[in-house]
């Protein structure tokens, strides 16, 4: 079986550029979460789609973030413009069922904003 | 103070003994997770558990909701076992995480 796929794996850019980070959930698990690790914070969500709607965007850390779930296959987390404050593991994750189903990773995306 | 707190921060161990990483938390839970993050980067469940005790191999996690607290003990240490684990509960859909305890197992 496929896990979730996230791509790139790794991004670098400068500041200012817009990113794009995608991912594609394990195929009949309808929650997805967009994850973000650093050094200094952690783990924090971002943003979790149930059933391509988003639930809890609480975690977005301004307007510079937006994330998409077009269709039950897809998602998109999208930086415009990056900062270098944004550099850090971007994990995509997804699930089956309510909250008492374990959570699928990705391998994440490493983003470093020069 | 944070939702989710994890001790020991780091943890070394010398191959062979038994481990043990504590997690307490302060909301309300429908499930508390235990996942593994090897040096690699990548993030794996180990636990999903809402009552009681779960055994997989040589891990075991435990928890308390009356006292809000969680283990996870490893029996006879490995080096491969060398790796961050985060504690994170579901109080909604959603996951709240501990900062993590890496443990380093020497041979």
């Amino acid at each position: 079986d496929a896990g979730v796929i996230q791509s790139p794996r790794h991004e670098v850019t400068e500041m200012g550029q817009e990113v794009t980070l995608r991912c594609k959930p394990i195929s009949g698990h309808n929650s997805l979460f967009w994850y973000r690790q650093t050094m200094m914070r952690g783990l924090e969500l971002l943003i979790y789609f149930n059933n391509n709607v988003p639930i809890d965007d609480s975690g977005m850390p301004e307007d510079r973030f937006s994330a998409k779930m077009p269709n039950a296959s897809f998602s998109t987390l999208k930086i415009q413009p990056s900062e270098p404050r944004d550099s850090a593991v971007y994990f995509c994750a997804s699930r089956t069922g309510t909250g008492n189903q374990p959570q699928h990773f990705g391998d994440g995306t490493r983003l470093s904003i020069l | 103070k944070n939702e989710v707190e994890q001790s020991p921060q780091n943890l070394t161990a010398q191959e062979g003994e038994f481990i043990t990483i504590n997690c307490s938390y302060s909301v309300g839970i429908s499930a508390l997770h235990w996942l593994q993050q090897h040096p690699g980067g990548g993030i794996v469940s180990l636990f999903m558990l809402s009552s009681g005790k779960k055994k997989h191999g040589r891990l075991i996690a435990t928890i308390n909701i009356q006292e809000k607290h969680s283990s996870l003990h490893i029996t006879a240490s490995h080096p491969r076992d060398s790796a961050v684990y985060i504690c994170a509960v579901s109080p909604r859909g959603n996951l709240i995480f501990g900062k993590g305890t890496k443990l380093s197992v020497k041979p």
